[in-house]
């Protein structure tokens, strides 16, 4: 069974609007850590955003933030005021506590975003 | 933040050959480090996890014997893989755990090689 679930393919944003990537997951653990990187066209993996499963907040980085809906075991992705730049693949994922030795991560299938100028 | 380096960035190598891509931590220690593959538009799929001293851990489904890791010191690891065939071409990426800070990201990721096998 997935762990992690991105299921959308390919999205379309208009420069300077708000865009959500959905993200769900699926653990038994509840001590985990979800994690969102961007890899734009180079193949490096950029480190976005990070939300624990014992945070009370919602994480926001800049124009990055995470909608945890904990319950729902959700983690959407929700970038504003979207940037040409922002055009890339983007990965969800998480990692377990059984896994926090070694900090293995879990990887969805990633969503391509393309930001329409 | 932490840099993690590898080398080379693109190889192109004939079949039957082999091919050592390093990895490294470049300014800090790392105890773990991982290797993953990406097909293109696919997600990353992890291969091995590579402790400092100790035989990698490698995922199922994964050959031990044509992906061979050495992670002989807390900065450096280095993925061969031997007698490369044209199905092993890929994106590889490896990425290093940094000590932890409070369970937040500490993970950091290699820029990625890219294998071509002709």
């Amino acid at each position: 069974a997935q762990k992690i679930t991105q299921t959308q393919p390919g999205m379309f944003v208009q420069e300077k609007e708000a865009v959500t990537l959905d993200c769900t997951y699926d653990t038994s653990d509840p001590s985990y850590g979800l994690f969102w990187y961007k890899q734009p066209s180079s193949g490096e993996m950029i480190f976005l955003i990070y939300q624990g499963s014992y945070d009370q907040q919602n994480a926001t980085e800049g124009r990055y933030s995470l909608n945890f809906q904990k319950a729902r075991k959700s983690a959407n992705l929700v970038i504003s005021a979207s940037q040409l730049g922002d055009s890339a693949m983007y990965f969800c994922a998480m990692r377990e506590a059984v896994s926090s030795n070694t900090g293995k991560l879990i990887f969805g299938q990633g969503t391509t975003l393309q930001v329409k100028p | 933040g932490a840099v993690v380096s590898q080398h080379p960035s693109r190889v192109i190598c004939k079949s039957g050959t082999s091919v050592k891509i390093e990895c490294r931590s470049l300014d800090f220690q790392a105890t773990t480090m991982f290797w993953y593959r990406q097909f293109p538009k696919q997600s990353l799929m992890l291969m091995a996890t590579s402790n400092e001293g100790s035989k990698a851990t490698y995922e199922q489904g994964v050959e031990k014997d044509k992906f061979l890791i050495n992670h002989a010191s807390l900065t450096l690891s280095t993925l061969t893989v031997t007698s490369a065939h044209p199905e092993d071409s890929s994106f590889y990426i490896c990425s290093a755990r940094a000590p932890p800070a409070g369970g937040r990201h500490e993970q950091y990721f290699g820029p990625g090689t890219r294998l071509t096998v002709t």
